[in-house]
């Protein structure tokens, strides 16, 4: 069975200041998604990667993917307030007829001024 | 296109009375996902379907609950009786795989079930 961890669950930050979300998983999968979840609200899709050593980067945040590791990093830079919200990484299941999402916990982010 | 489009928004109802939720995926997307989001158990995959037909119904939670999708734009998942525990947000995401994103699904509002 897929286990997919994020770390840290919780993460209180300093606006200007940088930090990394980690995310394992525990069975071989060349395709990793992060998703942005603001209370109260639907998940909205933040990063696709589908292979080992992609990078995506958009402003502040950088995710990357290391499918040797079995391991996702989403890093923020500079953080500001707006980048408050939970971070969900999704690992991409392949299954005989089909893929499933199974997804982390979620690192609820809180970036204070 | 409108996106995933999921309702009611809220639902509330008594213990027993049966719940139907209702989806309509992104058109063109062959893959629909129901997802359940709790406190205290984060988001859990409960079903999904392929090309309309149930691929994987391991994380429904007993046999109270059941999920159809009966053409492309369309599913519900059902609760019957609905119990107290069952409250918790539930979501319809829907994908298109292997047109060059891989599995990245798109989701739905939400449905804010709360049963008294």
């Amino acid at each position: 069975e897929l286990k997919v961890e994020q770390n840290p669950l919780f993460l209180s930050m300093q606006e200007g200041k940088n930090y990394t979300i980690y995310c394992n998983y525990s069975t071989t999968s060349d395709r990793l998604y992060w998703y942005r979840q603001d209370p109260g609200k639907s998940l909205e899709s933040l990063f696709v990667l589908l292979s080992n050593g992609a990078v995506k980067q958009e402003g502040r945040l950088m995710a990357s993917l290391d499918t040797k590791a079995r391991l996702s990093t989403l890093h923020i830079t500079a953080a500001v307030h707006d980048l408050s919200a939970t971070y969900f990484c999704a690992v991409d299941m392949k299954q005989e007829y089909g893929n499933k999402l199974v997804f982390g916990a979620g690192t609820i982010l809180r970036v204070k001024s | 296109d409108a996106g995933v489009i999921q309702s009611p928004r809220h639902e509330v109802t008594e213990m027993g009375q049966e719940v139907t939720l209702r989806c309509k995926p992104i058109s063109g997307h062959n893959s629909l996902f129901w997802y359940r989001q709790t406190m205290m158990r984060g988001l859990e995959l409960l079903i999904y379907f392929n090309n309309n037909v149930p691929i994987d119904d391991s994380g429904m939670p007993e046999d109270r609950f059941s999920a159809k999708m009966p053409n492309a734009s369309f599913s519900t998942l059902k609760i019957q009786p609905s119990e107290p525990r069952d409250s918790a947000v539930y979501f319809c995401a829907s994908s298109r795989p292997g047109q060059g994103q891989g599995t990245e699904a798109f989701f739905g509002q939400g449905t804010r079930l709360t049963v008294v």
